[in-house]
């Protein structure tokens, strides 16, 4: 057990409000990501940190914000949230620079109407 | 191009028989990783067994090993003596270590149904 927990787990909104999700770690690792999944693509990475206030973009990144204020806490935040962002949103923790596994969080479905 | 092909999007399998999940990845980058994991109905994303391009050997979890073929850049997982606990979506995913985002490259995933 990573000790990752993400919330809220479901969230349901409307197209244009601005959503924050939070990714929560209890080990004090460095390096944290955001991945979406959605049907047929497997997961992508969205943004990830490898320390508080350092933050770098991934592959699909467009519409997203990410912040790292605390070791423990790495937030992810649609602006605006639109339906191509429904889907299912894992953060995953890595335990040190030459580490290379990831450990997945539970996940949050979010639902954009 | 696909970083990371996995060309079965399903299989059924007996219970007890030994599992090949194919996967195939594509890097010139001469430092990676690969890497499989188990996405059961429930949703959470469970960590197997890892691989690195400079590991002499085959990596081994238990069942799980993974068949690292580095000329034909093929990463298959076995999984022997399947139980009814393994259906289950697998993934394979990859690092290059080398360069660009700290981040892995998945493939779209293999849905393994064991049956009794």
């Amino acid at each position: 057990d990573a000790g990752i927990t993400q919330s809220p787990r479901h969230k349901v909104t409307e197209t244009g409000t601005p959503v924050t999700l939070r990714c929560h770690q209890t080990e004090n690792h460095r390096y944290m990501y955001w991945y979406r999944q959605d049907p047929g693509h497997g997961l992508r990475l969205i943004h990830y940190s490898y320390g508080v206030k350092d933050t770098d973009k991934g592959e699909v990144s467009d519409g997203y914000s990410v912040s790292r204020s605390k070791t423990e806490d790495f937030l992810l935040t649609l602006e605006s949230a639109t339906s191509s962002q429904t889907s299912v949103y894992f953060c995953a923790i890595k335990e040190a620079a030459n580490q290379e596994t990831q450990y997945f969080g539970p996940g949050t479905r979010l639902l954009v109407l | 191009a696909q970083k990371i092909t996995q060309t079965q999007p399903g299989m059924f399998v007996q219970e007890k028989e030994a599992v090949t999940l194919d996967c195939t990845y594509d890097t010139s980058d001469p430092s990676y990783g690969l890497f499989w994991y188990k996405q059961p109905s429930s949703g959470e994303m469970i960590f197997l067994i890892y691989q690195g391009s400079y590991d002499q050997q085959n990596a081994t979890e238990g069942r799980y090993s993974l068949n690292f073929q580095k000329a034909r850049k093929s990463a298959n997982l076995v999984i022997s003596a399947s139980q009814l606990g393994d259906s289950a979506m697998y993934f394979c995913a990859m690092r290059e270590i080398g360069g660009g985002a700290d981040g892995l490259t998945f493939g779209k995933g293999t849905h393994l149904i064991i049956q009794p």
